[in-house]
């Protein structure tokens, strides 16, 4: 089954702790995507890479990290520095050069809910 | 700044009954223009995007960039229409980011 998988589905976390969101894409993209997903505020980007070993600041960085140590791979990292981490989160990927990278893939996302 | 303007959060609409779903932006350059579509259970998917010109699914949007709008239309909405729609902005050296949108929930009542 080709595409990009998140997991977990659900995840759940004290207050304080780090946690990594999965995501993984076999439609070898060279372009890998990390959104936020809130209730009346669209999706915003966390974080993007266009190639492996290099990534960008999205809208939203603060509070986030991430590594992309493979073309396949783009796991995100929420911190316990950031304020407001219950989310939902979805990952995307796309090829690149850049106009055709407007068309992205989603994956099925990752609700994250931490108290 | 770039920004993408929903206004409508919700939209319900009866089936066979005309559908405009609004878009509005800000954006001081030329900006390609995309609406993304997901449907209950399924990812978010791209639906078009201005410069194909396309009819998908019966939708159209036609850019107009003297009242910054990208609105997206169906003359006949049908039940299978209902999902949540997002409309997304690209352009100038934002290379691959899109802002999107709050999203527009549109319920089609049989």
């Amino acid at each position: 089954d080709g595409g990009i998988t998140q997991s977990p589905k659900y995840l759940f976390r004290k207050e304080g702790q780090n946690v990594t969101l999965s995501c993984e894409q076999n439609l070898n993209h060279d372009a890998m995507y990390w959104y936020r997903q809130d209730p009346g505020q669209g999706l915003r980007l966390i974080y993007y890479s266009q190639i492996v070993n290099d990534f960008q600041k999205g809208d939203i960085a603060e509070g986030y990290s991430v590594s992309r140590e493979k073309k396949e791979s783009f796991p995100l990292t929420v911190t316990s520095a950031q304020k407001n981490p219950t989310a939902f989160y979805l990952c995307a990927s796309s090829i690149w050069p850049v106009r055709e990278s407007y068309e992205q893939y989603f994956g099925p996302g990752t609700r994250l809910t931490v108290t | 700044a770039q920004r993408v303007t929903q206004p409508e959060k919700l939209l319900s609409v009866f089936k066979g009954a005309p559908v405009e779903l609004k878009c509005n932006y800000s954006y001081s350059g030329s900006p390609e223009l995309f609406w993304y579509v997901q449907y209950s259970r399924q990812r978010l998917q791209l639906l078009l995007r201005h410069i194909s010109r396309e009819s998908i699914k019966g939708f159209t949007a036609d850019l107009n960039k003297g009242e910054t709008s990208f609105h997206l239309k169906k003359p006949f909405a049908q039940e299978e229409d209902s999902a949540m729609y997002y409309c997304a902005l690209a352009g100038g050296t934002s290379y691959g980011k899109l802002t999107f949108g709050q999203g527009t929930i549109l319920t089609v009542h049989p």
